[in-house]
């Protein structure tokens, strides 16, 4: 069975700082791989994805994220972090429909000044 | 503008009721989803439906129901028993069954008293 891992639940970086999350997943075959921000009480923004190609995928906001197959990871990063990054960030893996698409536990970033 | 619509966005009910969800698309998609959020835990499918007319359990349907009358609407219904009923609800959208990319709307959060 599928399955997406975010080792870190909650992540305290300071402004103008470089920002990684962590994303491992376990799939049986080259999978579809999602980030996606979430502000307080709103919906799932998507901020990229990867299907092919390019292991390095730039997205919105400044955020780019590396699929290694190797190491089963696709880390999301963004050089310099901006107050407003401050969010819960979720990563998901899947494919074939997106019933089939299964959603890591999320990690929260504090932003501090 | 085209997106995906919930309503309403806070939503109170008496334990032992019914309560049922709205979620609206204009985006002319036939694939629709519900999930449920709870803190510290990523989303989970609660049904899906590909097609009008018909819909599919998702991974903790029990205690929820849902219909697909028209293609824009996915009304999910929260009956008397759902043991946690208390949660953030998302709704979505995908262009077609097999597509694996998703909109999202911006939630209802249910809590039962």
């Amino acid at each position: 069975a599928q399955s997406v891992t975010q080792p870190d639940i909650h992540i305290t970086v300071s402004e103008g700082a470089s920002l990684e999350l962590r994303c491992n997943y376990s799939y049986g075959a080259t999978p579809y791989l999602f980030w996606y921000v979430q502000s307080p009480g709103q919906g799932l923004q998507l901020l990229l994805k990867y299907f092919s190609g390019d292991t390095l995928v730039q997205g919105i906001k400044g955020f780019e994220a590396e699929f290694k197959r190797s190491q089963s990871s696709f880390n999301l990063r963004k050089p310099s972090v901006h107050w407003s990054d401050a969010a819960e960030y979720f990563c998901a893996v899947g494919a074939g429909g997106y019933q089939k698409v299964t959603f890591g536990t999320g990690t929260k970033l504090q932003v501090i000044p | 503008d085209g997106g995906i619509t919930q309503s309403p966005k806070y939503l109170f009910r008496k334990e032992g009721q019914n309560v049922t969800l709205s979620c609206e698309q204009n985006l002319n998609h036939d694939a629709m989803y519900w999930y449920r959020q709870d803190p510290g835990q990523g989303l989970r499918l609660i049904y899906y439906s590909q097609i009008v007319n018909d819909f599919q359990k998702g991974d903790i349907a029990e205690g929820y129901s849902v219909s697909r009358e028209k293609k824009e609407s996915f009304p999910l219904t929260v009956t008397s028993a759902q043991k946690n009923p208390t949660a953030f609800y998302l709704c979505a959208s995908s262009m077609s069954p097999s597509n694996t990319e998703a909109f999202f709307g911006q939630g209802t959060r249910l809590t039962v008293v």
